[in-house]
């Protein structure tokens, strides 16, 4: 299965601030999704990356305040701009495996750990 | 909204079998029913899907009632080690991109 690294594993920044969160996948991979987990609750996601196109957004986020880059297929990063308080939370990479035996399956990575002082 | 609705917690014994019920009655045809746990602190980990017909793996077994509006995953033999926030979630097809989205899921504690 598709082994994911994420860089910072936590981070405490000053609101006003931004910080570029960074996802590395051991092989090359179609799809790359974003995930937001606040505190105390479940999985939502911010938007899906393909190589070489716009990222997708879901409703309630915006490329201003999230914007992605995906130079290639092993590589994404998520940008968290002009923190608040508010976006303190776990931040979540998933990739979708399309290969062998895990063919439809997405894996994640071990999340990001933010806190906006 | 999550089309998933799932009992917030459970408890179970170590050593007996977990099993945790799904509701998703508005599931359409071509959606497949995912299930993933995360332990805390971690991210979620994929453990099993279906379309219709029941699967099995080394982790557990899912089943799906026949009309499809509801399943079960069942941890044969639970340990301590499976204590952990399970979610049930559905996704499109077997197609790339299709998006999986998270309810509430169950917390299960394991229990010696």
């Amino acid at each position: 299965s598709a082994v994911i690294s994420q860089k910072p594993s936590r981070d405490i920044c000053q609101r006003g601030t931004s910080l570029t969160i960074q996802c590395q996948v051991d092989s090359q991979v179609t799809m790359m999704f974003w995930y937001r987990q606040q505190p105390g609750q479940s999985l939502t996601l911010i938007a899906t990356a393909n190589q070489g196109s716009e990222a997708t957004y879901e409703s309630g986020f915006v490329i201003d305040k999230f914007p992605i880059s995906r130079p290639n297929l092993t590589f994404s990063t998520l940008t968290v701009s002009n923190m608040s308080p508010e976006d303190s939370s776990i931040y979540l990479c998933s990739v979708e495996d399309l290969s062998g035996r895990h063919y439809n399956e997405q894996f994640f990575g071990p999340g990001t750990r933010l806190t906006v002082l | 909204d999550a089309k998933t609705t799932q009992p917030t917690s459970m408890d179970c014994a170590e050593g007996r079998a977990a099993n945790l019920p799904c509701n998703h009655s508005t599931i359409s045809g071509n959606e497949y029913v995912y299930w993933y746990r995360q332990i805390h602190s971690q991210g979620p980990q994929y453990i099993i899907h279906g379309l219709k017909n029941n699967e099995t793996n080394e982790m557990a077994s899912l089943i799906i009632t026949e009309d499809r509006k509801s399943s079960t995953l069942i941890l044969p033999h639970a340990t301590l080690r499976d204590t952990a926030v399970y979610y049930c979630t559905l996704k499109i097809g077997e197609t790339s991109g299709s998006r999986l989205t998270f309810g509430e899921g169950t917390q299960l504690t394991v229990n010696p």
